[in-house]
């Protein structure tokens, strides 16, 4: 089983849509989480921390479940420029990456 | 803004010859990873350093890849020989410590012919 597994995508959605990213982790002593985005050919970076109480910056809100071993991204009012890859990253004494879910945003 | 380097930003070789990267990772940073990535897939560790001394090398492939950090600053990945499989995106990041945010420098992207 990997140790981060994320919906596999892609995702198209209109503007102005609220897009849901799911990730599940397989080792229950992660101990911090974040989620990256990476455009086409670039670097990840990231976008967000997340933490227990769940956590929101403008669009984007984070949560973890740790009894669930699970993740989530959620971004609402979608725009053309969210369109990239969005990484879920697990931390165990290292950063350990999903393989990305695409998201496109179309006019 | 503190940046993490990576040199050259593009490689072409021939397979079966020896390849090497660089990587000056952020001032401080304790913690600092290779990784590697193929287009359409998420990055995979190939060696993670904590100071000079490797925390994690379970997936670098030991027959050919090899990794250093002498003086826990920056870094080097060989490569040698080349094979075709090895055309990837070869990203280093830093992090101030284990448990923290990790943050990349712009890549390498290896073709190998």
């Amino acid at each position: 089983r990997k140790e981060v597994e994320q919906d596999p995508g892609p995702f198209n959605v209109p503007e102005g849509a609220t897009v849901a990213f799911n990730c599940t982790y397989s080792n229950s002593a992660s101990q911090s989480f974040f989620w990256y985005r990476q455009d086409c050919r670039k670097e990840p970076k990231l976008l967000m921390s997340v933490y227990s109480s769940g956590n929101e910056d403008g669009r984007f809100t984070a949560q973890l479940n740790r009894a669930s071993q699970y993740i989530s991204l959620l971004i609402r009012d979608s725009k053309l420029s969210d369109s990239a890859t969005y990484l879920c990253v697990v931390n165990i004494d290292g950063m350990r990456f999903g393989a990305g879910t695409r998201l496109t945003v179309k006019p | 803004e503190a940046e993490v380097a990576q040199s050259p930003r593009y490689k072409i070789t021939e397979k079966s010859q020896a390849v090497a990267f660089w990587c000056d990772p952020i001032s401080g940073h304790a913690t600092l990873y290779w990784y590697r990535q193929i287009l359409g897939q998420g990055p995979e560790l190939l060696v993670q350093f904590q100071d000079e001394s490797v925390v994690d090398d379970s997936q670098l492939p030991k027959d050919r890849f090899s990794a250093e950090r002498l003086k826990g600053v920056d870094s080097t990945l060989k490569i040698q020989p080349a094979e075709l499989g090895d055309s990837a995106m070869y990203l280093c990041a830093s992090s101030l410590e284990r448990r923290t945010e990790a943050f990349f420098g712009q890549g390498t992207r290896l073709t190998v012919v």
